[in-house]
């Protein structure tokens, strides 16, 4: 069975930083594509980070890029969202998602919360 | 980024109705949308592909259909389970960009 289990979520004041993992089982993550996706309260989808199947190619979203960084262990079947600089608009539901054949997103983690706040 | 409009925002049917959702992309995407369903306190499931590929293990009830710029999903026969949020999202060009959703609810 495929699973996608995240951890790390914090309350966290302004400015603060906090790393988010996602551990994968049940297929070879190595071979996949990963993203980050996130949902503020109540809000629809947000896509924030993307990252290759062997670390060489990383993308982010314009409100994220700069102070958020994707990286993965395959050793571990481990994705990781180190986010630093938080504001208080940064408040979401973070999703790590499988991609398969470019953008399908086809398996997601229960999500974990990030709440920034003083 | 590309801008995703879906239409409605929120509706309402009866169990066995027909029921359809569009999803207007700001510029061409070819045939590079899927939809989604969120159940509340759920993560996203993937239901549809590519415009009109039914996802592995969903129901056949479900389907899509456009490209280019519209794009339709429905459901033909609506069930008490299929009570959700549902999400389109283009992955035609960086970065991937969501539909604001449409919550459907049982009259």
């Amino acid at each position: 069975e495929v699973q996608l289990v995240e951890s790390g979520g914090a309350l966290v004041q302004p400015g603060g930083s906090v790393r988010l993992s996602c551990v994968a089982s049940g297929f070879i993550f190595r071979t996949y594509e990963m993203d980050w996706v996130r949902q503020a309260p109540g809000k629809g989808l947000e896509w924030v980070a993307y990252i290759d199947s062997v670390e060489s190619n990383t993308r982010y979203a314009d409100s994220v890029k700069g102070r958020f960084t994707i990286s993965r262990d395959n050793a571990k079947n481990s994705l990781f969202l180190q986010m630093n600089s938080l504001r208080a608009e940064d408040t979401a539901l973070y999703f790590c998602a499988r991609e398969w054949g470019g953008g399908k997103m086809n398996a997601w983690g229960q999500g974990v919360q990030v709440i920034v706040s003083s | 980024d590309i801008q995703m409009t879906q239409s409605p925002s929120s509706l309402s049917a009866s169990v066995g109705d027909r029921v359809t959702i569009t999803c207007q992309a700001s510029q061409g995407i070819d045939i590079y949308l899927n939809w989604y369903q969120q159940k509340p306190g759920k993560a996203p499931k993937l239901l549809i592909y590519d415009a009109s590929n039914l996802q592995a293990g969903v129901p056949s009830r479900f389907s899509g259909s456009g490209s280019g710029t519209d794009f339709t999903f429905a459901i033909s026969s609506l069930q008490p389970e299929d009570i959700a949020t549902y999400f389109c999202q283009q992955y035609d060009i960086l970065p991937v960009t969501f539909g604001q959703g449409t919550r459907l609810e049982i009259k």
